[in-house]
């Protein structure tokens, strides 16, 4: 079947920190790879996506390479701030497919 | 655009009363889906509409649970009768789908927070 794990939360980090946050994958078709973010209080935003392998999606300094070898989707982000604090989400939809498969999520904290 | 809109925002009621959550598309968006989240079991997908017709709705916990979808526009996630485990946020996305690029992407409404004491 087609599943997503992320790397387990909550995730603290001081601002300008160097972010890293693991998505691995398993798809029986070829999937288009998601990072979505949901700040407090809020419905789900997509932050970026890469459509094939070797795609690097970026937005607002994040950025996240779709490796087919190792099945991977890692979010980076050089510095992160204060206002980053989220919940980040990394998802996949195979091709021809409606459903998006999330991961569980991990929570991002950054204290100033 | 006013994106996907939701209502009530917040919801408390009694086990056992009726509860409808309401969901408006992304005009022009032929796809609708209904999520609920919680601590416990995360995001999960309940139900999916295209072109206002159920495609999918294996997500859905039990009978108790109910969607439809009358036209393009209006959507109804109705739970009778509800119970304490039904607690959590209630999420609609819609997206256009049959196009390529950014703009076919599933957008979330800022959902529905749901709570039955």
């Amino acid at each position: 079947g087609n599943s997503v794990t992320q790397m387990e939360g909550p995730v603290t980090l001081s601002e300008e920190a160097f972010l890293t946050i693991n998505c691995t994958y398993t798809a029986t078709g070829y999937p288009s790879l998601f990072w979505y973010v949901q700040y407090p209080g809020e419905g789900l935003q997509l932050l970026l996506k890469a459509t094939k392998a070797d795609d690097k999606g970026s937005n607002k300094g994040f950025e996240a390479t779709y490796r087919k070898e190792t099945t991977s989707f890692h979010l980076e982000k050089g510095s992160v701030q204060v206002s980053d604090s989220a919940v980040y989400f990394c998802a996949l939809r195979v091709q021809g497919a409606q459903k998006l498969v999330f991961g569980q999520g991990t929570r991002l904290t950054i204290n100033p | 655009d006013a994106g996907v809109i939701q209502s009530p925002r917040h919801e408390v009621t009694e086990m056992g009363q009726e509860v409808t959550l309401r969901c408006k598309p992304i005009s022009g968006h032929n796809s609708l889906f209904w999520y609920r989240q919680t601590m416990m079991r995360g995001l999960e997908l309940l139900i999916y509409f295209n072109n206002n017709v159920p495609i999918d709705d294996s997500g859905m916990p039990e009978d108790r649970f109910s969607a439809k979808m009358p036209n393009a526009s209006f959507s109804t996630l109705k739970i009778q009768p509800s119970e304490p485990r039904d607690s959590a946020v209630y999420f609609c996305a819609s997206r256009r789908t049959g196009t390529s690029g950014r703009g076919n992407e599933q957008y979330f409404g800022p959902g529905t927070r749901l709570t039955v004491t």
